[in-house]
């Protein structure tokens, strides 16, 4: 079965630092990967994903996501970073030809400081 | 702009009863989805559908039935409501296969008291 990892529970930066959440995914063929960001009180909103072709891809807000086949991981960037930067992200996979819905990771709490 | 309501945005519920949250989409999406989210966690899948009068059991269904009547209408139902339900809900929609982002309601707070 299909998994999600976000192994940094929080990560704490201050504002005009680079920032670099991870995610790492189980699953044998290639899927479709996501973030979401989840601002304090709010739902969640799409940021970016990865469906094929160029390895790092664009989104929202100024940020980007790498993915690498080689060690099954798509990690969430951004420099710099800022203030309102601040929330929770969350990493998802969706298994490709295939009727089951997205899972997602824990999710991982940022907090920029001004 | 894609659009997910959910419907009542908070409810406070008593042990033992009978609890329907509603999710409405006008994305014209073939995929919806049922969350929760305890404070401080993530999100668990609870059902799923990909088409009107069907629904799929994600991965925490004990307690919950959904019901699907239309492309439009989802709905989570807790036939007996426990204290281990509080939580917010989420309903959510995709388009059909292909890697289609999600789009999330404002979620549903609910209290089981």
């Amino acid at each position: 079965a299909q998994s999600v990892d976000q192994p940094d529970a929080h990560v704490t930066l201050y504002e005009g630092a680079s920032l670099e959440l991870r995610c790492s995914y189980s699953y044998s063929a290639a899927p479709y990967l996501f973030w979401y960001v989840q601002y304090p009180g709010q739902s969640l909103q799409f940021l970016l994903k990865y469906i094929t072709g160029d390895a790092v891809v664009k989104g929202t807000k100024g940020f980007e996501a790498e993915f690498r086949k080689s060690n099954s991981s798509f990690n969430l960037k951004k420099s710099p970073a800022h203030w309102s930067d601040s929330a929770k992200y969350f990493c998802a996979l969706e298994v490709r030809n295939n009727n089951n819905a997205p899972r997602f990771g824990a999710g991982t709490k940022l907090t920029v400081k001004p | 702009e894609a659009a997910v309501t959910q419907s009542p945005r908070s409810k406070v519920a008593v042990t033992g009863g009978k609890v329907t949250l509603s999710c409405h989409q006008t994305n014209n999406h073939d995929y919806m989805y049922w969350y929760r989210q305890d404070t401080g966690h993530g999100l668990r899948l609870i059902h799923y559908s990909y088409v009107a009068d069907s629904t799929e059991k994600g991965d925490i269904p004990d307690g919950y039935k959904a019901s699907r009547p239309s492309q439009e209408n989802f709905s989570l139902i807790l036939e007996l409501a426990s204290l281990s339900q509080t939580a917010v809900y989420f309903c959510a929609s995709s388009v059909l296969r292909g890697g289609g982002e999600q789009y999330f309601g404002p979620g549903t707070r609910l209290t089981v008291l």
